[in-house]
């Protein structure tokens, strides 16, 4: 099973560049997150997704969007980069429709460079 | 503003020691605590989890002890391994949400 797939890896932007991050899960989960992670300041929620068809922010919205494609695909797109948003993004996804207790499954992160 | 405070920032212990890792928290709404352990270059992985309703829950070598009324909750590995070199995450939410809310992160070096 592949679980959660993000793509790409690695990439780097000049700023204002745009691009869009890929999250694709086969584990027929309801739930989709997008999380940051910066040294010092550990994961923080951008947006997530309970079901098809639905967005949330998390902590930290501003300077993205998303787009809940289907079941299986949650897309992070960054307008115009900036050098603030240099980090590695996670996606990640739960069985349930978000709610209490629920165990998330994470992708291995896409490492944004914004120069 | 950090809703969960983790410490120490990393933590080196010796193999056989144990290594002991605080979160603490401000929102009385948040019922759900797990931990998450991340390897390098990976993504986080649920380790353990608690809820507000018991003190301790023991899996293996990990233990959550949970202190409702000092709002404080953490981590123990008993007989730290070099394979448990990773870093660790504590996390909260509440009912009904699907906002989990995680520390600041800490790495863990346990030498041989």
């Amino acid at each position: 099973n592949a679980g959660v797939t993000q793509t790409p890896k690695f990439q780097v932007l000049k700023t204002g560049q745009s691009m869009t991050l890929q999250c694709a899960q086969d584990m027929n989960h309801n739930s989709m997150y997008w999380y940051r992670q910066d040294p010092g300041m550990g994961l923080r929620l951008i947006y997530y997704s309970a079901s098809e068809g639905t967005t949330d922010k998390g902590e930290v919205p501003n300077g993205y969007n998303v787009s809940r494609l289907n079941k299986r695909e949650f897309s992070l797109r960054l307008e115009s980069a900036a050098p603030s948003q240099t980090s590695v993004y996670f996606c990640a996804s739960s069985e349930g429709t978000g709610g209490w207790g629920e165990k998330l499954f994470f992708g291995s992160g896409t490492q944004l460079s914004v120069l | 503003q950090q809703q969960v405070k983790q410490s120490p920032q990393s933590l080196i212990v010796q193999k056989g020691g144990i290594s002991i890792i605080n979160c603490a928290y401000e929102n009385t709404a948040f019922d759900y605590f797990p931990w998450y352990q991340q390897f390098p270059g990976k993504g986080p992985a649920l380790l353990i989890a608690i809820r507000p309703d018991v003190s301790e829950k023991k899996e293996g070598r990990f233990t959550i002890s949970f202190n409702k009324s000092a709002k404080q909750f953490s981590l123990h590995i008993m007989d730290s391994q070099p394979g448990d070199s990773a870093t660790y995450f504590c996390a909260a939410n509440t009912i009904n949400t699907g906002k989990l809310i995680f520390g600041q992160g800490t790495t863990l070096q346990v030498k041989p």
